[in-house]
């Protein structure tokens, strides 16, 4: 079976610092598919990246970068210059392209980021 | 605002009544879920419709839920004789055929059993 593990909890930080925040995975399957979601208090999951497990290029989209690495079973994610307005629950989250169900996402327990001002 | 929308956004309902939840999919998906999300933790997958075809469900759909989609449009979510541990905040999502796509939720339906 598979699993997501984010081992932080919670993290604080002051605006403008960088936070990376950690996801490392567990899947018997070649072909896999991470996702990075936002949970701000409203409630709603906004997707944030899809990343399949043969591209392993680090992708940046503005403050927002992330940093893939099979050799660690891990999927980083890392906000620059942080703002008040990131503070929400980030979930990682797995898709395993076997046994038919390539659209069943398995979620860590996510972490909770506080941006203070 | 063509995303994926849910009906009510909060419920407070006493044990043992019946509550039935809706979720309207971004239109041209033709793929449909159901999660639901406990305090403190990630969302847990509930249930699959591939248009009007609920194609896999999770033992955690016990059998006093029901999900619907008929006309592979919008879907319906009833629980009955709802018990204090269905608590939780219920989310519906859409997705585009094809292997790993991306979901796209709603704003979850937040349900609370007294």
């Amino acid at each position: 079976a598979q699993k997501v593990t984010q081992a932080q909890t919670e993290i604080s930080v002051v605006e403008k610092e960088d936070v990376t925040l950690d996801c490392v995975y567990e899947t018997r399957d070649t072909t896999y598919y991470l996702f990075w979601y936002k949970q701000p208090p409203s409630g709603e999951l906004v997707f944030l990246i899809r990343r399949n497990s043969f591209d392993e290029q680090n992708e940046i989209s503005g403050r927002y970068s992330w940093n893939f690495q099979k050799s660690t079973s891990s999927f980083n994610f890392t906000i620059t210059a942080s703002q008040v307005v990131d503070s929400a629950v980030y979930f990682c989250a797995l898709i395993k392209d076997s046994g038919g169900s390539n659209y069943k996402l398995t979620f860590g327990k996510g972490t909770l980021l506080t941006v203070n001002p | 605002d063509t995303g994926v929308s849910q009906d009510p956004r909060h419920k407070i309902t006493k044990r043992g009544q019946n509550v039935t939840f809706r979720c309207d999919p971004i239109s041209e998906h033709n793929r449909l879920y159901w999660y639901r999300q406990t305090l403190g933790q990630g969302p847990e997958f509930l249930t699959y419709f591939q248009n009007e075809a609920q194609l896999e469900k999770s033992r955690l759909l016990s059998d006093r839920f029901s999900a619907e989609r008929p006309k592979g449009s919008f879907s319906t979510l009833e629980i009955q004789r709802t018990e204090q541990g269905d608590s939780a905040m219920y989310l519906c999502a859409s997705s585009q055929q094809g292997r790993g796509t991306e979901a796209f939720f709603g704003q979850g339906t937040r349900l609370t059993v007294v």
